[in-house]
């Protein structure tokens, strides 16, 4: 079936560091990805949506400065959480899908750790 | 607007127990309704889904009903095992957003 695969896994480093996710869809090409937080015993919370070759659209709230997104090709959309503090400290999931009306697949997550 | 609302949790069974989860949804339109599954760690693993009124999605042993007239999906599983034991969460794709609407997920507990 559809994979997505989601790397890294976890990272912990400390305050003030620039961290990068990578989703990549393995085996269709995803049109639109998009990007969750998931904080322990919740529900999954939309950050954005990005669309291959276009700039994310980001949900209210989610500062596009401190969370930026890119998705360059059809297979891979980056995450990458700027200046990273304490609160940012998170489960973080990415999510892809081939086309509008597709079922969209989930990556395995990231733990991200803020020292 | 749109809406997912599922049963809360966490809901602990004996192995080999029947299992509903109840899952209502408020949505304009005809939306496709999805279970997603997420197992310690991981992420969402899609377990069925339903595109249209009076459609069964159904797999492993889980099933679940797109019921119209009353706005439910509710999952059901006839024989639960251990393995069995994850957040269940359901989800509605409303056709006007494009944007997954997830539930707030039930945590399923299944002892020996």
């Amino acid at each position: 079936g559809a994979v997505v695969s989601q790397h890294p896994s976890r990272v912990i480093c400390k305050s003030g560091t620039s961290v990068k996710i990578e989703c990549r869809s393995l085996d269709f090409q995803a049109t639109t990805m998009f990007w969750y937080r998931q904080f322990p015993k919740q529900s999954l919370m939309l950050m954005a949506t990005s669309n291959e070759g276009s700039k994310a659209t980001y949900e209210q709230g989610v500062e596009k400065d401190k969370f930026l997104i890119n998705h360059a090709s059809l297979t891979l959309s980056t995450l990458t959480v700027t200046s990273a503090h304490p609160e940012d400290s998170s489960f973080y999931i990415c999510s892809a899908r081939e086309g509008y009306n597709q079922p969209q697949h989930f990556g395995d997550g990231t733990r991200l750790s803020i020292l | 607007g749109n809406s997912v609302t599922q049963m809360e949790g966490p809901v602990t069974l004996s192995e080999e127990a029947f299992l509903t989860i109840n899952c209502t949804y408020t949505a304009t339109g005809y939306p496709s309704l999805f279970w997603y599954v997420q197992y310690p760690g991981e992420g969402l693993q899609l377990l069925l889904k339903a595109t249209k009124a009076d459609d069964k999605g159904s797999n492993k042993g889980f099933e679940a009903t797109y019921r119209k007239e009353t706005t439910s999906f509710h999952l059901e599983k006839g024989s639960v095992q251990v393995s069995d034991s994850a957040v269940y969460f359901c989800a509605l794709f409303p056709s006007n957003t494009g944007k997954l609407i997830f539930g707030q997920g039930t945590t399923l507990q299944v002892k020996p």
